[in-house]
């Protein structure tokens, strides 16, 4: 049962323009999602977060959107730069269970030069 | 942030062995966890490790095929026992420290099993 989805495997984006990674979640007891941005043969790094509290969490370039009623969440890159090329993964977790994270499948991010 | 080092960064091991991951803190965690990616796939969480105690396992995990030790607040270990060629997989050490929201990952451990 995957509680987290990212039904896009793969993105690819030319520099200067706007990445829109998506994120659906199944379980309504999540209250608060993680987005990770993952490099070959490193570990995960943490870029942006948002509790269910919010609707939209800003960050430099990087803005994550939360609709709860769709159970969808979305990030937002502007501008996208080559060194965002990435695999990209949704997480998500609830209550106090910190650091306990369900991850999506990710998304491997592509910008062109 | 908190800074991890794992060790080994990767192995090539033969079936029916064992091997043995060390994670290492530089400050004191509140939690650390172990996840697993095997290839092509999502994160998934093996265990917490739990300090001076036992580790918890999520469903589809157990310590006979993955004991697991944390002796102090830095450090960890993550045994992958009696290993098959489906065990081939990238090993991650994760780390919570309150009051942060998220949780850190070391640089993960590249298993091959042949």
């Amino acid at each position: 049962d995957q509680q987290v989805k990212q039904n896009s495997p793969s993105l690819s984006v030319q520099e200067g323009r706007i990445s829109i990674l998506n994120c659906d979640y199944t379980n309504s007891m999540f209250d608060y999602f993680l987005w990770y941005k993952k490099y070959p043969a490193e570990g995960p790094t943490f870029l942006i977060s948002i509790s269910s509290i919010k609707d939209k969490n800003e960050d430099g370039r990087f803005t994550v959107f939360l609709n709860k009623s769709a159970k969808h969440l979305s990030l937002h890159i502007v501008p996208s730069q080559p060194g965002d090329s990435a695999v990209y993964f949704c997480a998500a977790n609830y209550g106090t269970s910190y650091g306990k994270l369900t991850f999506g499948q990710g998304t491997i991010l592509t910008v062109h030069p | 942030s908190a800074v991890i080092s794992q060790k080994p960064s990767r192995d090539i091991c033969q079936r029916g062995t064992s091997l043995t991951i060390q994670c290492q803190v530089d400050s004191q965690v509140t939690m650390m966890f172990w996840y697993r990616q095997q290839p092509g796939q999502s994160l998934t969480l093996i265990a917490t490790a739990n300090q001076g105690s036992e580790a918890t396992y999520e469903s589809g995990f157990v310590i006979d095929k993955f004991p697991i030790s944390r002796p102090n607040l830095t450090f960890s270990t993550l045994t992958v026992s009696n290993m098959s060629p489906e065990d081939s997989s990238i090993y991650l050490c994760s780390v919570y420290a309150f009051p942060n929201t998220e949780a850190f990952f070391g640089q993960g451990t590249r298993l091959t099993v042949v």
